[in-house]
C-alpha cells in the first residue's frame, strides 16, 4: 500500500543554519505530495505541495522536489529560524481521497 | 472566511462517559476525515466520509463512531469502548477526485480521560 517514511526526529539546529528533512515515498501511479507543519497545540498546515515529477514546490523560503526516480520529496530551507521550530510532516495522496502521513519531525532551532 | 472549525479545544471525560468531538467546515468540500495524534507519533485515520450519510472506517476506529448527516458536519463520538481516548484529534476535510488539492485541518481538540 501506499506509504510515507520521513527523517526520525528531533532535530536540532542554530539560527540561519542549513535544513534538510529526508522523505520518501511508496505509491503506484502518480500521487501529489505534501509538506505540512504543526505548531505546538495547533492544527496542520500546508506548507507546500507538488503535483508531479520534478515540480519544485516552495513557500516562506521552503523548498522541496518531487524526485519519482528516487521516490523523494525532502524539505530544505536555506536559513532556518527560530520561528520554524515546529513539527514537520511529510504526506501524499495517489486518487485524491485519502491522504498518508510521515510520523513528523520535531525541529528545534536555537538562537 | 473558510475553514474547519473544531470544538472544543480542550475536552476531558470520565471514564466510562461517551464524548462527541464537533466538525464542521464551510469549505463545500465533500470528503471529511478524523485523525489522532499522540505524543511523538503521526496521524492515523480514525473514519472518514466522502459523501453525506456514507463513512467508512480508517486503521483504528474501534470505539469510535462518527455520522455524517449534513455535507458540512462530520462529529466524532469517542465511546467508553476506546480503552485509551486521551489525545489530540484532528478533522480535515478536502476536494475529492481532484489529484492535486490538499487536505485542510481544523485547530484539533485535546481529549483528556480523568
Amino acid at each position: 500500500g501506499d506509504s510515507v517514511t520521513q527523517m526520525e526526529g528531533p532535530v536540532t539546529l542554530s539560527e540561519e543554519a542549513f535544513l534538510t528533512i529526508n522523505c520518501t515515498y511508496t505509491a503506484t501511479g502518480y500521487p501529489s505530495l505534501f509538506w505540512y507543519v504543526q505548531y505546538p497545540g495547533e492544527g496542520l498546515q500546508l506548507l507546500l505541495k507538488a503535483t508531479k515529477a520534478d515540480d519544485k514546490g516552495s513557500n516562506k523560503g521552503f523548498e522541496a522536489t518531487y524526485r519519482k526516480e528516487t521516490t523523494s520529496f525532502h524539505l530544505e530551507k536555506g536559513s532556518v529560524q527560530v520561528s520554524d521550530s515546529a513539527v514537520y510532516f511529510c504526506a501524499l495522496s495517489n486518487t485524491g481521497n485519502q491522504f498518508y502521513f510521515g510520523t513528523g519531525t520535531s525541529l528545534t532551532v536555537i538562537p | 472566511d473558510g475553514g474547519i472549525t473544531q470544538s472544543p479545544k480542550y475536552l476531558f471525560r470520565k471514564e466510562g462517559q461517551n464524548v462527541t468531538l464537533s466538525c464542521e467546515q464551510n469549505l463545500n468540500h465533500d470528503a471529511m476525515y478524523w485523525y489522532r495524534q499522540d505524543p511523538g507519533q503521526g496521524l492515523r485515520l480514525i473514519y472518514y466520509s466522502q459523501i453525506v450519510n456514507d463513512f467508512q472506517k480508517g486503521d483504528i476506529a474501534e470505539g469510535y463512531s462518527v455520522s455524517r448527516e449534513k455535507k458540512e458536519s462530520f462529529p466524532l463520538t469517542v465511546t467508553s469502548a476506546q480503552k485509551n481516548p486521551t489525545a489530540f484529534y484532528l478533522c480535515a476535510s478536502s476536494i475529492i477526485r481532484a489529484l492535486n488539492t490538499e487536505a485542510f485541518f481544523g485547530q484539533g481538540t485535546r481529549l483528556t480521560v480523568v
